[in-house]
């Protein structure tokens, strides 16, 4: 079982509310990302970290901020959700860039 | 650009016989490529890595191929059972922290 958790696991939410989806893990890894999931597509990812005080944004554009404070600490925030902000957000962690992904659980994210 | 194409139609196939699933790629020349199951809800679980060096992986009832001249990676799962109904997921990288992720193939595996 990997050592990465997300919470929350669901979260229902009106539109304008400001949400932080919660990503921590106990592996020690610098590299962590997250990823946003559509039912059967592909993982599309929009934020990545190199190690503390370090955030890129992925390929999918997002609204979405990060950062990264601490080694095991990656929560991302949205200032205000939207409808079109309802999906599945999948955190990971690995410890290179060649070396395998944990994945977190997900957080199943539906604006209403 | 960039491209990761795997089966988008579910496998169904028998129990005890092997499974093959599909993961070609274009525009792309990875250094490493990873397999990934996935359950419903859940997020991915790695199943095995190979590298661009590499012909061939094992890991139990699970096999890995990779042909970087026909481009593209081969996953194998002998024995089948019901329980590896799944999504499966191909995962490629040229080396960065950029994974590119393809669709996944779903597996089920009939009783």
């Amino acid at each position: 079982e990997a050592d990465i958790y997300q919470t929350p696991r669901y979260l229902v939410i009106g539109t304008g509310k400001k949400i932080t989806l919660e990503c921590s893990q106990t592996m020690g890894h610098d590299k962590m990302y997250w990823y946003q999931q559509d039912p059967g597509m592909e993982l599309h990812l929009i934020h990545y970290s190199y190690g503390v005080n370090s955030t890129e944004k992925g390929d999918l554009s997002s609204e979405s901020t990060v950062s990264r404070i601490r080694t095991e600490h990656f929560p991302l925030t949205l200032e205000s959700a939207r409808p079109s902000h309802t999906s599945q957000y999948l955190c990971a962690s690995r410890r290179t860039e060649n070396t395998e992904a944990f994945f977190g659980q997900g957080t199943r994210l539906t604006v209403v | 650009s960039q491209k990761i194409e795997q089966n988008s139609e579910a496998l169904n196939i028998q129990e005890g016989k092997t499974a093959t699933l599909t993961c070609n790629y274009t525009n792309y020349s990875p250094a490493y490529l990873q397999w990934y199951r996935q359950d419903p809800g859940r997020g991915p679980v790695f199943l095995l890595l190979i590298r661009e060096n590499e012909k061939e992986k094992r890991k139990e009832r699970l096999k890995v191929t990779f042909d970087t001249t026909l481009k593209q990676s081969l996953f194998h799962i002998t024995a089948s059972q019901p329980a590896d109904s799944a999504t499966y997921l191909c995962a490629l990288s040229s080396g960065t922290y950029k994974y590119i992720f393809g669709t996944g193939t779903r597996l089920k595996v009939l009783a």
